[in-house]
């Protein structure tokens, strides 16, 4: 059984540009949570998705959107990057309160 | 929102010597996760209590919620290298199910000398 999946790996964007990273939740989980953590920090709460909708968010601008699919894949998506976005994004699933962890995808903007 | 503030930020110790990390919070907390993160790795999850004053144990490793419910603590009884990695707390403020925001505190990175 597949863990969480992530991709790409590693990216490396310009100011301005943007991004979507891609997340494969684990077997059986619905609820798709991404995070993002910044060198020497502990992650941040980005937003959750669960049935294709957005149900939390956290303290991040509208820059940062974000999708699920029916076979509950999702997608974060981040406009008009800036240096600071530069960081790990992390996708997390879950079907309990358990969350599982993807790899993450190591953000450099330069 | 809730936050959790985690102390030490740093800790080394000698292979055999015990280690605790402490997580505390100015609110009344749901329940507390505590996940630990390998260098270059991700978080996993290690354990989840939701009771006042509930303690529990893995093999070495034992976790406590307070009383009051605003502050844990996570215990290593005679540390290994394997131990080796950042430790965060976190909170859910969803009373543990499977939705709410976890909030993270800011970790405690382990080094364990051989």
């Amino acid at each position: 059984d597949a863990g969480v999946t992530q991709s790409p790996t590693h990216l490396i964007k310009t100011r301005g540009q943007q991004v979507t990273l891609r997340c494969s939740p684990k077997s059986g989980h619905d609820t798709v949570s991404w995070y993002q953590q910044a060198l020497g920090q502990g992650p941040q709460f980005i937003f959750q998705y669960y049935e294709e909708e957005e149900r939390q968010r956290g303290n991040f601008p509208d820059r940062f959107s974000g999708h699920q699919f029916p076979n509950y894949s999702s997608e974060l998506n981040v406009n008009a990057l800036l240096l600071g976005d530069s960081a790990l994004y992390l996708c997390a699933s879950s079907w309990g309160y358990e969350q599982f962890f993807g790899p993450g995808t190591r953000l450099t903007v330069l | 929102g809730q936050q959790v503030m985690q102390i030490p930020q740093y800790q080394h110790v000698q292979e055999g010597e015990d280690f605790t990390t402490y997580c505390n919070s100015s609110t009344t907390l749901s329940n507390i996760q505590w996940y630990k993160q390998r260098p270059g790795g991700h978080p996993v999850f290690l354990i989840q209590l939701v009771k006042s004053g509930e303690v529990k144990k893995q093999k070495r490793l034992t976790f406590q919620f307070g009383e009051a419910k605003k502050n844990s603590s996570l215990h290593i009884t005679a540390t290994q290298t394997t131990d080796v990695g950042t430790y965060f707390c976190g909170s859910t403020d969803a009373g543990g199910t499977s939705y709410g925001k976890l909030t993270f505190g800011q970790g405690t990175i382990l080094t364990v000398h051989p």
